[in-house]
């Protein structure tokens, strides 16, 4: 089956703390990872994504670690913000073809100021 | 350029209605998905499309049809409403030969009582 497991379900996190948000897939043929934001009432947005030919990618405060091995994948928010505060959403795909989205179940994130 | 644009913004309809949910996007992409969200799911994707005449089920597509007659509309069709089919629907798109991001539109709320 083709699942995205993600956790936790919800963060609290103070601000200028660090953020960490855990997924891990089953299907090895999975070779591109996305993470997308969502707010309240809009559609998800692409934060950042990364394929598995590297173990890590950083965009400003935002850093996806990749462990292809353990098939797992986590998003780590540095100096975190209350503007931050957000649904994520990690997801898998195969580039290759239709890119058909699995997402995971979504972390709700709140930034304490 | 509006992006992806959905209509209605929210719906109530009652058990074995019928209605359309309207997806439209100005971005010339060739790829266009349909995704629902329920709580703590995630998204998960009802039909895609890989061009105008073409479309393919995704992982929950009972109760729901599609068509593609142009490249920017990919409206989604409920035939007989049911409660299971209350959800926030959305509609992506995205340029073909990836992995490029999926846009996604605003989203509709649907209930069915």
């Amino acid at each position: 089956q083709q699942q995205v497991k993600q956790s936790p379900q919800s963060l609290i996190v103070q601000k200028g703390g660090i953020s960490i948000i855990n997924c891990a897939y089953e299907n090895t043929a999975f070779d591109y990872f996305p993470w997308y934001q969502q707010f309240p009432g809009k559609g998800p947005a692409l934060l950042i994504a990364i394929r598995p030919d590297v173990s890590e990618k950083k965009e400003g405060r935002f850093t996806i670690s990749f462990n292809k091995s353990a098939k797992q994948f986590s998003l780590h928010i540095m100096d975190s913000q209350p503007g931050d505060s957000a649904t994520y959403f990690c997801a898998a795909t195969k580039i290759q073809g239709a890119q058909k989205l699995v997402f995971g179940q979504g972390t709700r994130l709140t930034i304490n100021p | 350029n509006a992006g992806v644009t959905q209509t209605p913004k929210f719906r109530i309809l009652k058990i074995g209605q019928s209605m359309t949910l309207q997806c439209t996007q100005d971005m010339n992409h060739n790829y266009m998905y349909w995704y629902r969200q329920d709580p703590g799911m995630g998204l998960k994707l009802i039909y895609y499309s890989v061009g105008a005449g073409i479309t393919d089920k995704g992982e929950v597509p009972n109760g729901y049809n599609v068509s593609r007659s142009t490249t920017e509309d990919f409206p989604l069709r409920l035939e007989l409403a049911a409660p299971s089919q209350t959800s926030v629907y959305f509609c992506a798109s995205s340029l073909s030969g990836g992995p490029y991001e999926q846009y996604f539109g605003p989203g509709t709320r649907l209930t069915v009582t």
